[in-house]
């Protein structure tokens, strides 16, 4: 594919549902990043896989939030019994490598919990 | 904990008038700093990096290690710079982004 592509782009779930949201990335992309970004807020760092390692969780906020990329490309976000705060866009981006190659984003999911 | 700090939320600047996003951040080591644009219905993309000192579309940024500083800069704004502007910065063992919270940018004719 031409770049990142994330899919939904919408999702409206109802409080307390689980939702699974799909990264698919740059072929050939060995880094693949999700970020959670709130209304007039930056993006916040959720988790990075390196493959199909994930080398860092350090940003998931609960243990509702999983992730995962079990071939070294596709990855997907799980979160289960969705709570209002988790209201978002939910971005992905892959990179050719970690450190200062550039990061290419997708269009993002915006997720409402209702 | 590295933290990066955009002072404005909302810049707004007339056509041919020269243009300046503040970006301050923290970090004790060496970090790498980045500045990312978002137009209107696109996704965010990476416009420049400070290693390597170039100038994308008329914007350069200057990294200062002593004011802790990586302002955005333009000479002469033009109606399609008109977008939200991030600075983010990451270190050298980790390859997370930490962003800031952005600056809107409009520019008037």
């Amino acid at each position: 594919g031409a770049g990142v592509s994330q899919s939904p782009r919408y999702k409206v779930a109802k409080r307390g549902q689980d939702v699974a949201l799909r990264c698919d990335p740059i072929s050939g992309h060995v880094s693949l990043f999700w970020y959670q970004q709130a209304l007039g807020q930056g993006p916040e760092f959720l988790t990075y896989f390196q493959n199909e390692a994930q080398l860092d969780k350090s940003g998931l906020p609960s243990d509702r939030f999983f992730a995962e990329r079990p071939e070294g490309s596709v990855s997907t976000l799980k979160i289960q019994r969705t709570q209002q705060e988790d209201s978002a866009v939910y971005l992905c981006a892959s990179s050719s490598q970690g450190g200062s190659a550039e990061a290419f984003f997708g269009q993002g999911t915006r997720l409402t919990v209702v | 904990a590295q933290r990066v700090t955009q002072p404005e939320k909302l810049l707004s600047v007339f056509k041919g008038a020269p243009v300046e996003l503040k970006c301050n951040y923290s970090y004790s080591g060496s970090p790498e700093l980045f500045w990312y644009v978002q137009y209107s219905r696109q996704r965010l993309q990476l416009l420049l990096r400070h290693i390597s000192r170039e100038s994308i579309k008329g914007f350069t940024a200057d990294l200062n290690k002593g004011e802790t500083s990586f302002h955005l800069k333009k000479p002469f704004a033009q109606e399609e710079d008109s977008a939200m502007y991030y600075c983010a910065l990451s270190t050298y063992n980790d390859y997370k982004l930490s962003f800031g919270a952005g600056t809107t940018v409009t520019v008037r004719a």
